[in-house]
């Protein structure tokens, strides 16, 4: 069975840090792999996805994540955060070829001081 | 593009009453839709998935007969959580998956909160 780990279950940076959230998985072929972020009243939002091919996969709104599959992690980063980017982040794994069937982490609640 | 919308997005109904929450896919077409359960500071838990003029598949643990589903069109999907009470009350998130061409990524609507008295 597939899982998801986020060990961080809250983080603080400061304005204009770099961030990095974690995401281990379980899966026992390549998966697909999601990151989402969940503001209030907003639902689940795509940040990037990666499927195969360049394990550096850039997103939207200046994340990226590596998929490293000797580590079976999928680490999401930030080089300078913004106040806006306060927000709760989901890492997610599917089965190979699909997105249904989606496993989620326990997320990582983003605060961040001026 | 992609947009999923939830309503209503917030109910508050009582004890032994039935709720009905409604998924809807404004700008695709929605083969296959998704109802998750969120509970406070906890992950997203897959209650059951709904295909288009089929009968939902659900979850292990989750009672069909209390969480029905019904996905008439390609475009709505609606959540009957029927004889509600209070530890039903949860955050509840639907998510569609476009039918043709973009069947990579899940679309998730705002969510809706229902709190049972």
């Amino acid at each position: 069975a597939q899982s998801v780990t986020q060990p961080d279950i809250h983080i603080t940076v400061s304005e204009g840090a770099s961030l990095e959230l974690r995401c281990n998985y379980s899966y026992g072929a390549t998966p697909y792999l999601f990151w989402y972020v969940q503001s209030p009243g907003q639902g689940l939002q795509l940040l990037l996805k990666y499927f195969s091919g360049d394990t550096l996969v850039q997103g939207i709104k200046g994340f990226e994540a590596e998929f490293k599959r000797s580590q079976s992690s999928f680490n999401l980063r930030k080089p300078s955060v913004h106040w806006s980017d306060a927000a709760e982040y989901f890492c997610a794994v599917g089965p190979t070829g699909t997105a249904s069937k989606l496993t989620f982490g326990t997320g990582t609640r983003l605060q961040v001081t001026l | 593009g992609a947009v999923v919308s939830q309503h209503p997005s917030w109910v508050i109904c009582k004890s032994g009453t039935s709720v009905k929450i409604e998924c809807r896919s404004l700008d695709f077409q929605a083969t296959t839709m998704f109802w998750y359960r969120q509970f406070p500071k906890q992950s997203l838990m897959l209650m059951a998935t709904s295909n288009e003029g089929s009968k939902a598949t659900y979850e292990q643990g989750v009672e069909k007969d209390k969480f029905l589903i019904n996905h008439a069109s390609l475009t709505l999907s609606t959540l009957t959580v029927t004889s509600a009470h209070p530890e039903d009350s949860s955050f509840y998130i639907c998510s569609a998956l476009p039918g043709q061409g973009f069947t990579d990524t899940q679309y998730f609507g705002p969510g809706t909160r229902l709190t049972v008295l």
